[in-house]
């Protein structure tokens, strides 16, 4: 149990263009789901938290309408790189968790974004 | 928070062998603590995990040692294979109000066959 899928895996595309980003957690309600960018050999930084339903809280440093975030419902999330450009290029990640903090979050295999 | 640089520390084993991956959590008031894998080109991978009311915890193959007198946690890898290759995360968090996962900088694991 606790599958979470990430689609697409692989995006490539020029400069400018919007990137929407899915996040599903399949056999469970995630009531938080969060995104994480990670760099070559870095871990993973969390970019922002969403709750069904309501906005998503940012990190500092993370431009809130670069990285549009919609959690319309307790199983999908989406991140909208909109007008990428080559320094967006990086691994993002979501993770889905079932409630509060003290549940482990479960991961989505990643989206790897290359802007040209 | 945890620095952030360019080259992950490399532990190489023998497979059979067992593995140790030690990490230094930063939070003294953390009380919630996983282990996660990521093989290359995929997301993490949880292990197992432990809150701050124990010391010891193990899975299968797998145990993982808290001690928050010095803010660290290992994991321990019994009979390494290959397919434990990866890298590995230890991640923190304080599960009160507005917490987030923080996780350290990541060890890689290599398997000699």
């Amino acid at each position: 149990g606790a599958v979470v899928s990430q689609h697409p895996s692989r995006v490539i595309c020029k400069s400018g263009t919007s990137v929407k980003i899915e996040c599903r957690s399949l056999d469970f309600q995630a009531t938080t789901m969060f995104w994480y960018r990670q760099f070559p050999k870095q871990s993973l930084m969390l970019m922002a938290t969403s709750n069904e339903g309501s906005k998503a809280t940012y990190e500092q440093g993370v431009e809130k309408d670069k990285f549009l975030i919609n959690h319309a419902s307790l199983t999908l999330s989406t991140l909208t790189v909109t007008s990428a450009h080559p320094e967006d290029s990086s691994f993002y990640i979501c993770s889905a968790s079932k409630g509060s903090g003290n549940q482990p979050q479960h991961f989505g295999d990643g989206t790897r974004l290359s802007i040209l | 928070g945890e620095s952030v640089g360019l080259h992950l520390p490399t532990l190489s084993v023998q497979e059979g062998d067992n593995s140790i991956i030690n990490c230094a959590y930063s939070n003294s008031a953390s009380d919630y603590f996983i282990w996660y894998k990521q093989e290359s080109g995929k997301g993490p991978q949880f292990i197992i995990d432990i809150r701050s009311n124990m010391d010891k915890r193990q899975g299968q193959r797998v145990t993982v040692l808290l001690n928050k007198t010095v803010k660290h946690l290992s994991l321990q890898i019994a009979a390494t294979q290959p397919g434990d290759s990866a890298v590995y995360f230890c991640a923190e968090i304080y599960t009160g109000a507005n917490s987030k996962l923080t996780f350290g900088k990541g060890i890689t694991l290599s398997v000699r066959p």
